[in-house]
């Protein structure tokens, strides 16, 4: 069964960096999957990040692109985030999560989460 | 990119059956599957539908999906509602690669 644990600092300086990775068991990252990140501030929604293969094809919501980098390191089995030029507005429970993938422009369902990781933004 | 719309709150009564809708502003719902998820206070979100009807092992047959090509929309009917039931749902889909949640409703359950 899979599980997948996301880590990193709980607090971070607003115009600092963001990192988090999100360490993946019980299936190989390289066996096919989207790999992604989906925030929730508080009291709020759920937001799509982003998500990535194992082949480096990233896919990023546009909204947050220019600040969004999510790679995947099948050595370690474990994939990352980094989100730069972050403000208050960026605080949030961070989710990693598994994408099921049916080829082309075809999703299924985000099939597997993890905890989630409060990340708050503040000096 | 598209935005999905759902009601903020829906409430119905145990053993009652309620029904969520998720409007697709643009492009065709019927185009791209929709997933719904429930998410319970302090825990991710699970899924109870996906592929637009499709129910996950352990899910119960009182959640189902369907889509709407009239209206754009998808739907999730939940039958014979328990206190359990009472959760936050999300409605999500995708186009172009670019995932898109919902804004969530919640269910309460009285």
């Amino acid at each position: 069964q899979v599980q997948l644990q996301e880590s990193g600092p709980g607090l971070v300086k607003p115009s600092g960096t963001l990192s988090l990775t999100c360490a993946v068991s019980g299936y190989s990252i390289s066996n096919g999957y989207y790999w992604g990140w989906i925030r929730q501030p508080p009291g709020k929604g759920l937001e799509w990040i982003g998500s990535n293969h194992h082949s480096g094809s990233a896919h990023y919501n546009p909204s947050l692109k220019s600040r969004v980098t999510i790679s995947v390191d099948t050595s370690k089995n474990q994939f990352s985030l980094k989100l730069s030029s972050v403000t208050a507005a960026d605080t949030a429970v961070y989710y990693c999560a598994r994408v099921s993938y049916c080829g082309g422009d075809c999703y299924s369902n985000f099939d597997s989460w993890g905890q989630g990781t409060l990340v708050t933004v503040s000096s | 990119n598209f935005m999905l719309t759902q009601p903020h709150s829906v409430s119905e009564s145990p053993g009652k059956t309620v029904t969520i809708s998720c409007t697709r502003s643009s492009g065709s719902m019927d185009s791209n599957f929709v997933q719904w998820y429930q998410q319970r206070p302090g825990s991710a979100p699970t899924t109870v539908i996906y592929e637009d009807n499709q129910r996950p092992s352990g899910v119960p047959d009182r959640f189902s999906g369907s889509i709407d090509s009239s209206s754009n929309s998808a739907s999730l009917t939940i039958s014979g509602l328990k206190t359990e039931d009472e959760a936050d749902y999300y409605c999500q889909s995708y186009a172009s690669h670019n995932q898109v949640f919902g804004g969530g409703t919640k269910l309460t359950v009285l």
